[in-house]
């Protein structure tokens, strides 16, 4: 069965460092997605990234954060300088649908920022 | 340091028994729901959806009500295993998937 894949499963992080999280979504999805989720928490929508430029993106993703699509497969999210705050679990999700039916998450990259 | 974070509603039940994990959402346009379920360490993983113009769905094993007089979704899971361990979050749809608080749904052997 296809699958979301994300690398790597934890990242530690010095704060102030820039980190990238990597994604490969289903293939023949054509809406992507990062969300994350803080120890305990719910989890929070961070942006939506459909047909090359970003769809809808929360109070969360402020100007640290970027997205990409530099191929045809990979999807990253870069946080250029990290803060404390930004641990949490970093969960990448794709769908095929109209835009926002269905999600398939990814097993999530744990990022710990010291 | 101490952590803080939101203390998720519990349900324990007895393996083999019904469970119904109860959801309130908040936007009367959302008009498509998803229950996902959360194993420790794992994403979210898709159970089962509703459109806003049925009131009931039915998968194996589970079941979602949708009342959206009063903004309520439930999930009803028969004869549980012990495999149904796990956070149970609802999430509704109008232009996101926004998730809810969670429910720690746990099977007593």
């Amino acid at each position: 069965e296809p699958e979301v894949t994300q690398t790597p499963s934890h990242q530690v992080t010095q704060m102030g460092q820039e980190v990238i999280l990597r994604c490969v979504p289903i293939s023949n999805h054509l809406y992507f997605y990062w969300y994350r989720q803080i120890l305990g928490q719910k989890v929070e929508f961070l942006v939506s990234f459909y047909n090359n430029e970003i769809s809808e993106k929360s109070e969360i993703f402020d100007d640290q954060f970027s997205v990409e699509r530099p191929d045809g497969s990979n999807f990253t999210l870069k946080i250029r300088s990290t803060k404390l705050e930004d641990s949490a679990m970093y969960f990448c999700a794709s769908s095929g649908g109209i835009g926002n039916e269905k999600l398939f998450f990814g097993s999530g990259t744990q990022l710990s920022v010291l | 340091g101490e952590s803080v974070g939101l203390h998720l509603p519990t349900l324990s039940v007895q393996e083999g028994d019904n469970s119904i994990i109860n959801c309130a959402y908040s936007n009367s346009a959302s008009d498509y729901f998803i229950w996902y379920k959360q194993e420790s360490g794992k994403g979210p993983q898709f159970i089962i959806d509703i459109r806003s113009n049925m009131d009931k769905r039915q998968g194996q094993r589970v079941t979602v009500l949708l009342n959206k007089t009063v903004k309520h979704l439930s999930l009803q899971i028969a004869a549980t295993q012990p495999g149904d361990s796990a956070v149970y979050f609802c999430a509704e749809t109008v232009q996101k998937l926004v998730f809810g608080q969670g429910t720690r749904l746990t099977i007593n052997p």
